[in-house]
C-alpha cells in the first residue's frame, strides 16, 4: 500500500528553466510534508517542508505547493541549476502513525542540463 | 556541527550470515531512526527510538532484525540471518525531537549474495 507516490521516475530540464516535481498521497490524515534531495552515495538532505495548514512555502529558489483537496504537493525549482541534479523524495508524516515517522515516495531523478 | 555517522559504508555477506551496522547521531538529538532503502524505492522506516526507548518498530522484521540504542546515543542494527532480499542501503537519521527535520547519515550499502 503506497501511501505516498511520485509517478514520474525522472525529469529532465534545461538550466535556467523551472523544474516541477510532483507527489500524491492517499492518507488524508498526513499533516506535514517534506522534500529531501539525495546525491549518489550520500544520505537524503532536507530541502523544504510544509504544514497542512498552509498551501505554499518558499525558500529561495524552492517553493512547495500543497493542494489538500487533491492530496497533491509539488516542488518548484526556479531557476534550475546543474547542481540541482539529484534524486528528490517527497515524504509525509502524521496520519495516525507514530509522530515523526516519515513515509517516503519512490523518488524522482532530476537532471538539469547546462 | 558533525553530521550523522554510520559504519561500515559497504558490506557484502552471504545469505544466512549475520551483520551489524553502527550509527552515531548528531550530538543532542534525542530521536534516532533506522530506514531501509531498496533500490528504486524510497526509504522505509524500520525503527524509531526516542532516547533509548522504542517508539515505533512496526515495520521491523523482528524474526531476523534487532536494534538497540544504549544510553540514548549510539545505535546498532543487526540482521541475523540475512536473506537475499535484505540487500539495500540502511540509513540512520536523527532529529532533535519527533517534530523536527531528520538528518540522515550516508548509509551502509548491504549486498547479500
Amino acid at each position: 500500500d503506497q501511501q505516498v507516490k511520485q509517478n514520474s521516475p525522472s525529469l529532465s530540464v534545461q538550466e535556467g528553466r523551472i523544474s516541477i516535481l510532483n507527489c500524491d498521497y492517499t492518507n488524508s490524515m498526513f499533516d506535514y510534508f517534506l522534500w529531501y534531495k539525495k546525491y549518489p552515495a550520500e544520505g537524503p538532505t532536507f530541502l523544504i517542508s510544509i504544514s497542512s495548514i498552509k498551501d505554499k512555502n518558499e525558500d529561495g529558489r524552492f517553493t512547495v505547493f500543497l493542494n489538500k483537496s487533491a492530496k497533491h504537493l509539488s516542488l518548484h525549482i526556479v531557476p534550475s541549476q546543474p547542481g540541482d541534479s539529484a534524486v528528490y523524495f517527497c515524504a509525509a508524516s502524521g496520519g495516525g502513525t507514530s509522530y515523526g515517522k516519515l513515509t517516503f515516495g519512490q523518488g524522482t531523478i532530476l537532471t538539469v542540463h547546462p | 556541527e558533525a553530521g550523522v555517522a554510520q559504519s561500515p559504508r559497504y558490506k557484502i555477506i552471504e545469505k544466512r550470515q549475520s551483520v551489524a551496522f553502527w550509527c552515531n547521531p548528531i550530538s543532542g538529538h534525542a530521536t534516532l531512526y533506522w530506514y531501509q532503502q531498496i533500490l528504486g524505492q524510497g526509504p522505509k522506516l524500520l525503527i524509531q527510538f526516542q532516547n533509548n526507548g522504542v517508539v515505533d518498530d512496526s515495520q521491523l522484521p523482528k524474526d531476523r532484525f534487532s536494534a538497540e540504542r544504549l544510553k540514548g546515543v549510539d545505535s546498532t542494527l543487526k540482521i541475523q540471518p540475512a536473506k537475499l532480499e535484505d540487500s539495500a542501503v540502511y540509513l540512520c537519521a536523527s532529529s532533535l525531537g519527533v517534530v523536527n527535520e531528520q538528518y540522515f547519515g550516508p548509509g551502509t550499502r548491504l549486498t547479500v549474495t
